[in-house]
């Protein structure tokens, strides 16, 4: 069936960096922007960034601009964020999501999230 | 940046009352406007996207409306399993933004 499973979450130090992976299955990941959107405990849902289908485009949130980096592979049908220069206010799950094709910015398929805790 | 601000923060109803949601963006987003839904622990999902065309497989209870800055979400006849939290998103502009959502509680 259509899933994606995030993956690479986990404790880090403030300073500290952290690669997360989403692999896709059950549909044609090149067909497909992917974004990655994250939610701090109890709040509400924060876009961070998004790759175009091809992996020539891309963009992040002013928030996590400069220290995150977005990149896929679509050979494994996967999609990564790498994390660095982490700080408290990252501390959140981690979904990655697929976007509509022809529908830029709607998140069709979601994750099932992962947890990043940045914590001295 | 766009800004999305939903009303009220908590809606408490009844199963089998109308629900209605609003979101308000604080610029026009002519219909780039979608609503997902969040159970708790859970992923969000697609319900609604170009502010009234249902996702597939979401039932015909959920209906979405508007268009310019103000936009609804209405749930017709609510189901135990609808009582959750829900977030309108715009993807006029980039950063692409969320409202801080509606929960929607059972009286």
């Amino acid at each position: 069936q259509v899933q994606l499973v995030e993956s690479g979450g986990g404790l880090v130090k403030p300073g500290g960096s952290l690669r997360l992976s989403c692999t896709a299955s059950g549909f044609t990941f090149n067909y497909h922007y992917m974004s990655w959107i994250r939610q701090a405990p109890g709040k509400g849902l924060e876009w961070i960034s998004y790759i175009s289908s091809s992996n020539t485009t891309r963009d992040f949130a002013d928030s996590v601009k400069g220290r995150f980096t977005i990149s896929r592979d679509n050979t494994k049908n996967s999609v990564y964020l790498q994390m660095n220069s982490l700080r408290v206010e990252d501390t959140a799950v981690y979904y990655c999501a697929r976007e509509k094709t022809y529908l830029e910015g709607v998140f069709d398929i979601w994750g099932q999230g992962t947890m990043v805790t940045v914590s001295s | 940046e766009i800004v999305l601000t939903q009303s009220p923060a908590t809606l408490s109803l009844s199963p089998g009352e109308r629900a209605t949601l609003s979101c308000r963006a604080s610029q026009t987003i002519t219909n780039y406007l979608a609503w997902y839904q969040q159970k708790p622990g859970q992923a969000p999902s697609l319900l609604i996207y170009d502010a009234s065309n249902r996702a597939t497989g979401i039932p015909a209870r959920f209906s979405g409306s508007g268009s310019g800055t103000d936009f609804t979400l209405t749930i017709s006849s609510l189901e135990p399993e609808d009582f959750a939290v829900y977030y309108c998103q715009q993807r006029t502009n980039w950063p692409y933004t969320f409202g801080q959502g509606t929960k929607l509680e059972i009286k």
